[in-house]
This record gives structure tokens, C-alpha cells and sequence, in this order.
């Protein structure tokens, strides 16, 4: 089976903070770790793939097989980051397992 | 580019009635399809998936059905619905090997 925990649902920051969002995962294979992000009013869109190992929008995530973990990090975040933020994963099957989400607040 | 249509965005019915929630896909051919449903407080849990016309995979057992009459068409159906029914539905389509893109979502409340 699997399953993603998203430990925290509620996270504030202020401007220009660091935000890190926490991941775990358990899953028995190798699998795809993914976090979507839903701004305000808008539908949920990928923000982006462990195996991309890109940056967007500032975030960063990398994946930690030793301690199934994935967490989103941004080392100076904006007001804009403010959002719905979920980690996902996937076995290769089509299926996406979906962690419950964290509500992100950046402050001014 | 591809688009992904789902509707109605909102939608309140009474407890017993029927229900139907479309989605569409253009710009794409033979998609990958999948209905998922986010209830309060919860992530958000597949309920079904497709990989081609006639094809469904059901998750967890429940008082919906899904059904694809066209390559870009998925269904999300009750005959009629409980109470606990109630949440956010997404509709969301991918190609094989590429992650996910979703809909608005409708907001299913029922009375």
C-alpha cells in the first residue's frame, strides 16, 4: 500500500522567511514523488517532479529514499506563495496517492 | 494545448436524487482519466481511473459509478446519492508517464 502524511495542516511564515513543507511517504517500491500546489481560486497544477530536479518558482524538494521523505523548500518566501500545498505519489501505475495538504500563509 | 472541462462548478441536490458530473478533454488523444473526490479536511482520494474508452478501474468501494463513452469524455454517476456524497469532486487527465493536470472541480453539496 501506499500512502504520503503531510504532518502539517496549517504552516505560517513572514516574507522573506524560510518555508519548509514536510513529506513522508511509505511505499515499498520506487516511487514518483510529485507536489501540486492550488493558489486561491485557481485549480490544483504541479509545481513540480522529484525527477525533474528543477527549481520553480524557488521551491526545491528532494527526495530522501533513506528516510521516505520528500519536502518542499523555499529559502525566502512571498506573499504570492501563499496556497494549498499537496504531495503526492505515484507507483507507476496512473494512480496518484495524495497526501491531506498544507494550508501555507506568508505574512507581510 | 490541451484544456480539461468539468462541470457544473457547484451543485446542491437532494438526498435520494440522481447525479451526473461531466468532464471533457481536448486537444489530446486517448488520455488517461481520473475522478477523485476531496472530502473536509481530507487530501484527495482517486475514485476512479480510465485508460481508454470503456475501461474503468474502481478504487474504493462506494455509492458512485464512472463510466467513458468517449475517448475524452468521463462520467461520474449515482443513481442516488447518500448524505455522505457530499465534498469536492476533480476530474483530472494525464498522457501515459506524464503527471496529472486537473480541473475546477465541482462542489457537490447535498440536502
Amino acid at each position: 500500500a501506499q500512502r504520503v502524511t503531510q504532518p502539517e495542516k496549517l504552516l505560517s511564515v513572514f516574507k522573506g522567511a524560510p518555508v519548509e513543507l514536510k513529506c513522508n511517504y511509505s511505499y515499498s517500491g520506487s516511487p514518483e514523488l510529485f507536489w501540486y500546489v492550488q493558489y486561491s481560486r485557481q485549480r490544483l497544477q504541479l509545481l513540480l517532479r522529484h525527477i525533474s530536479r528543477e527549481s520553480i518558482k524557488g521551491f526545491t524538494a528532494d527526495l530522501n529514499k533513506g528516510e521516505t521523505s520528500f519536502h518542499l523548500k523555499k529559502p525566502f518566501a512571498q506573499e504570492e506563495d501563499s496556497a494549498m500545498y499537496y504531495c503526492a505519489l505515484s507507483g507507476g501505475d496512473y494512480k496518484l496517492s495524495f497526501g491531506a495538504g498544507t494550508t501555507v500563509t506568508v505574512r507581510a | 494545448s490541451q484544456t480539461i472541462h468539468q462541470w457544473p462548478a457547484t451543485l446542491v441536490q437532494p438526498v435520494g436524487s440522481p447525479l451526473s458530473l461531466e468532464c471533457t478533454v481536448e486537444g489530446t488523444s486517448n488520455p488517461n482519466l481520473y475522478w477523485y473526490r476531496q472530502a473536509a479536511g481530507r487530501g484527495l482520494q482517486l475514485l476512479f481511473y480510465s485508460v481508454g474508452i470503456g475501461q474503468i478501474s474502481s478504487e474504493v468501494p462506494q455509492n458512485l459509478s464512472a463510466s467513458r463513452p468517449q475517448d475524452r469524455q468521463f462520467i461520474l454517476s449515482s443513481k442516488k446519492l447518500l448524505l455522505s456524497d457530499s465534498g469536492f469532486y476533480l476530474c483530472a487527465w494525464s498522457s501515459v508517464g506524464q503527471p496529472q493536470h486537473f480541473g475546477d472541480g465541482t462542489r457537490l453539496s447535498i440536502l
